[in-house]
């Protein structure tokens, strides 16, 4: 049972242009949800988090944007450059400490 | 200050013996995460620990996959008997809090285990 869903395994850009990465999610009970960026043979690192409360969490190129009643989240990055190349997770917590991990989209921003 | 840390990198293993994995977390971190990403596939919770306690190993394989964090010394996924299944990056990862309080994971670069 795939409780987070991120449907495009792949998405190309422009450099300048901005890049949208979708993620869908079933379980209603999550409060708190985040991004990472993975590079190969790295870990992944945290970008930005939104917690079930607000709708938008602005940082710098990076906004997420949450709509409960669809249980839908994005990523917008703004304009995007070269070194976004890289492998984006959605993941979602219901408390009690742990993620569940969407199974990513692989960024490619070409100059 | 340094990330989480994990060693080794890379562990190759013949079918049937056994892995172990280390893990220290972010300094002042005392709740460590056991993910697993199996080839074109995203990141599995495995287990959740708080020292010398197992909160959650609700992910573990009900055989041969243990885990602990004791009060000294890194935090252990134990792999017995592995087979070829098991080949996979195993990352932990750490935080200060429970992650849903606002709390972010940080994860290091992950042990990639080869089963020959």
């Amino acid at each position: 049972d795939q409780q987070v869903k991120q449907n495009s395994p792949s998405l190309s850009v422009q450099e300048g242009r901005i890049s949208i990465l979708n993620c869908d999610y079933t379980n209603s009970m999550f409060d708190y949800f985040l991004w990472y960026k993975k590079y190969p043979a790295e870990g992944p690192t945290f970008l930005i988090s939104i917690s079930s409360i607000k709708d938008k969490n602005e940082d710098g190129r990076f906004t997420v944007f949450l709509n409960k009643s669809a249980k839908h989240l994005s990523l917008h990055i703004v304009p995007s450059q070269p070194g976004d190349s890289a492998v984006y997770f959605c993941a979602a917590s219901a408390g009690g400490g742990k993620l569940i991990f969407g199974q990513g989209t692989e960024l490619s921003v070409k100059p | 200050n340094a990330g989480v840390m994990q060693n080794p990198r890379h562990l190759v293993r013949r079918r049937g013996q056994e892995a172990r994995l280390r893990c220290s977390p972010v300094k002042g971190h005392s709740h460590v995460y056991w993910y697993r990403q199996l080839p074109e596939e995203g990141l599995k919770f495995m287990v959740y620990l708080q020292k010398e306690n197992i909160i959650d190993e609700s992910g573990m394989p009900k055989e041969r996959f243990s885990a602990e964090f004791p009060k000294e010394g890194p935090s252990i996924l134990r792999i017995q008997q592995v087979v070829r299944g098991d080949s996979a990056a195993y990352f932990c990862a750490s935080s200060p809090s429970p992650t849903g309080s606002g709390s972010p994971l940080h994860f290091g670069n992950g042990t990639r285990l080869t089963v020959t």
